[in-house]
């Protein structure tokens, strides 16, 4: 059973631009969390999604911070105008139900923005 | 609003050396407690976790009490090894509740084991 998986691992983008990341969960999770872990910090909650659904999007900026989990493909985190301080590791996380206490983690994107 | 707070590192230690990192918590409800480590350039991995008070979680030799009079989650291990070099987080998720499961996290504890 494959976990969690994220792409791209390593993501460079100048000023201006947009940022898409990708994940997806492991099989028969239908529930997504989304956390920044900024340098030297721990992680901070962005985002929590069912299939379709954004549930609580509390930790995510107002603006240029966007997300989605359609009904099929993975999960999507997309920074538009991406600045300096977006430059940070995006962690995904996935856990089966909603009542689940434990999230499964992949391995990241790092996102350097220049 | 929930928080965790955990001891500031680095920490270094020689292996076999006893391990403490302390954690304590604040949370309104009855959250469950973890330990997540982080190894160099990875995501991070569900260490143990414990889900009510006086509850232990165990794992790999790493130990965590859930001590509800004293809102604390301290991770101890009795002899550490080089390989247990990570950067260590505690969490708490109150599950149903107002978070609906999110994971809050401490600010991590990094740990350098020597030879």
């Amino acid at each position: 059973n494959a976990g969690v998986m994220q792409n791209p691992r390593h993501l460079v983008r100048r000023r201006g631009q947009e940022a898409r990341l990708r994940c997806s969960p492991m099989k028969g999770h239908s529930h997504v969390y989304w956390y920044r872990q900024l340098p030297e910090e721990g992680l901070k909650f962005m985002v929590y999604l069912q299939k379709e659904n954004i549930i609580d999007e509390s930790g995510m900026p107002k603006e240029r911070f966007s997300a989605e989990f359609p009904k099929e493909g993975p999960s999507i985190l997309r920074i538009q105008q991406v600045v300096r301080g977006d430059s940070a590791a995006y962690f995904c996380a996935s856990s089966p139900d909603r009542g689940s206490y434990e999230q499964y983690f992949g391995p990241g994107t790092r996102l350097t923005v220049t | 609003g929930d928080s965790v707070t955990q001891m500031e590192g680095p920490v270094t230690l020689s292996e076999e050396a006893f391990l403490t990192i302390n954690c304590t918590y604040t949370a309104t409800g009855y959250p469950s407690l973890f330990w997540y480590v982080q190894y160099p350039g990875e995501g991070l991995q569900l260490l143990l976790k414990a889900t009510k008070a006086d509850d232990k979680g165990s794992n790999k030799g790493f130990e965590a009490t859930y001590r509800k009079e004293t809102t604390s989650f301290h991770l101890e291990k009795g002899s550490v090894q080089v390989s247990d070099s990570a950067v260590y987080f505690c969490a708490l998720s109150d599950g149903v509740g107002g978070s609906q499961g999110n994971l809050i996290f401490g600010k991590g504890t990094k740990l350098s084991v020597k030879p």
